[in-house]
């Protein structure tokens, strides 16, 4: 079945410093990717997505790929915030029966110290 | 865009006892309709989904289940809780039309004790 591989947490950096969270997938035909975050205590909130190859998704100064060759869509920003701590999840859809389904990564745990 | 409300935000309950948490939606119909649990330091675990009313589809057997009794209502229950159904549970929704986009509610934290 379809998976998605995310880089083990938990990443610890400083304010300001270059971030890249890797996300590889697993999956039959070419489905949607989309990176999902999670501050404390909260819900996800979408943070941006991809619908086929080649586009880049951004929101937020955070950006990703979709690269169908290396089967990839890493998360990367330039310059991050200390806000920008929480737990970021990487995943693809798929179709169940007769629905779309989402399956996620095992999420990578962001702290950015000042 | 929709509005995704859940209830309780934090609950507590002993094992054995009941459950019912509630899913509702707002700004949109004939949305799919997800459960999500999220067991501590852990990623996410599709539970149940619903296309519609009265239609449930469940991806993991466990001790729970799930009703669609209205197009913007999604329940979670089960009889008799474990220590295991700890966790964090999520409902997301999939608005009706072109669209591949889940949206999530604020959660409901269940401590079992």
């Amino acid at each position: 079945g379809n998976s998605v591989t995310q880089m083990e947490g938990p990443v610890t950096l400083s304010e300001e410093a270059f971030l890249t969270i890797n996300c590889t997938y697993t999956a039959t035909g070419y489905p949607s990717l989309f990176w999902y975050v999670q501050y404390p205590g909260e819900g996800l909130q979408l943070l941006l997505k991809a619908t086929k190859a080649d586009d880049k998704g951004s929101n937020k100064g955070f950006e990703a790929t979709y690269r169908k060759e290396t089967t990839s869509f890493h998360l990367e920003k330039g310059s991050v915030q200390v806000s920008d701590s929480a737990v970021y999840f990487c995943a693809l859809s798929e179709m169940g029966r007769g629905a779309q389904k989402l399956v996620f990564g095992q999420g990578t745990r962001l702290t950015i110290n000042p | 865009s929709q509005t995704i409300h859940q209830w309780p935000a934090t609950l507590v309950q002993p094992v054995g006892s009941p459950l019912s948490l509630e899913c509702t939606v707002e700004g949109t119909s004939n949305p799919n309709l997800y459960w999500y649990r999220q067991a501590a330091g852990r990623g996410l675990q599709l539970l149940f989904y619903s296309i519609g009313i009265g239609q449930i589809s469940s991806e993991v057997p466990q001790n729970l289940s799930a009703s669609r009794p209205q197009d913007r209502q999604f329940i979670l229950s089960s009889k008799k809780l474990l220590l295991s159904d700890s966790g964090f549970y999520l409902c997301a929704c999939l608005r009706g039309g072109l669209t591949d986009t889940q949206y999530f509610g604020p959660g409901t934290r269940l401590t079992v004790l």
